[in-house]
């Protein structure tokens, strides 16, 4: 059971829109940055959004990142196979004093 | 362009201490960022392990603190994990990250660069 709270899957067509939500707490999502990672196939996590909606050089802004309160939420425009994969939120828990992660979403473009 | 690279023996008893080290390249390690571990069992979510400051400073997770030391090695460009009385439960790729905190040598707050992983094994 992870402390953030995504879908297990989410599914577009290509071209399309997709949004993936993470739930959390005021002792996470609410008072603290988030970020999310995209894990391709065979890979290793990248990261695509920090401190909740930015991006780092090199991802394309078809990626978007939101917050309010405890949720947040990653937004995908231009759905293309090359996005299906599993994406991750995550952030610090001031009350457990660790990074969580949240179960993870995958994306599926069909 | 940072690069890290994990390396260490795929597979360690029960009971036994599991030993990696991640390799710095193309940025110093005694810059402003952390450096931290992220293991995936197989087919599962991400679980975060700890990270350690230049400076040695340490955040580990509490779930896996008794078992954990992540130190740095700034003359060789590393750093390292130990984790110690492993068990199944401990299978997993195991990655290294650049960690950004909050401050300096402060909370996690994000991982920008990860190494491609290394699959641990524990079995007699």
């Amino acid at each position: 059971q992870s402390v953030l709270t995504q879908p297990p899957s989410v599914s577009a067509a290509p071209g399309q829109k997709v949004t993936i939500s993470c739930s959390g707490s005021s002792a996470n999502i609410e008072n603290n940055y988030l970020s999310w990672y995209q894990q391709l196939p065979g890979t290793a996590p990248k990261l695509l959004i920090y401190d909740n909606n930015k991006r780092p050089s090199g991802i394309p802004d078809r990626f978007s990142g939101s917050k309010s309160g405890t949720s947040a939420t990653l937004g995908i425009t231009g759905l293309q196979t090359g996005d299906e994969a599993d994406y991750y939120c995550g952030t610090w828990d001031s009350s457990l004093s660790a990074v969580v992660f949240g179960g993870g979403t995958k994306l599926t473009v069909l | 362009q940072v690069q890290l690279q994990e390396s260490g023996p795929g597979l360690v008893k029960p009971s036994e201490t599991l030993s990696l080290t991640c390799v710095v390249s193309d940025y110093s390690i005694s810059n402003d960022y952390s450096w931290g571990w992220i293991r995936q069992p197989p087919g599962k979510g991400l679980e975060w392990i700890g990270s350690v400051y230049h400076s040695g400073s340490t955040y580990y997770n509490p779930s896996l603190k008794s078992r954990v030391t992540i130190s740095v090695d700034r003359s060789k460009y590393q750093f390292s994990l130990k984790l110690t009385s492993v068990t199944a439960a401990d299978t997993a790729v195991y990655y290294c990250a650049r960690v950004r905190g909050y401050y300096g040598s402060g909370p996690p707050d994000y991982f920008d660069f990860w190494g491609q992983g290394t699959l641990v094994t524990v079995s007699s």
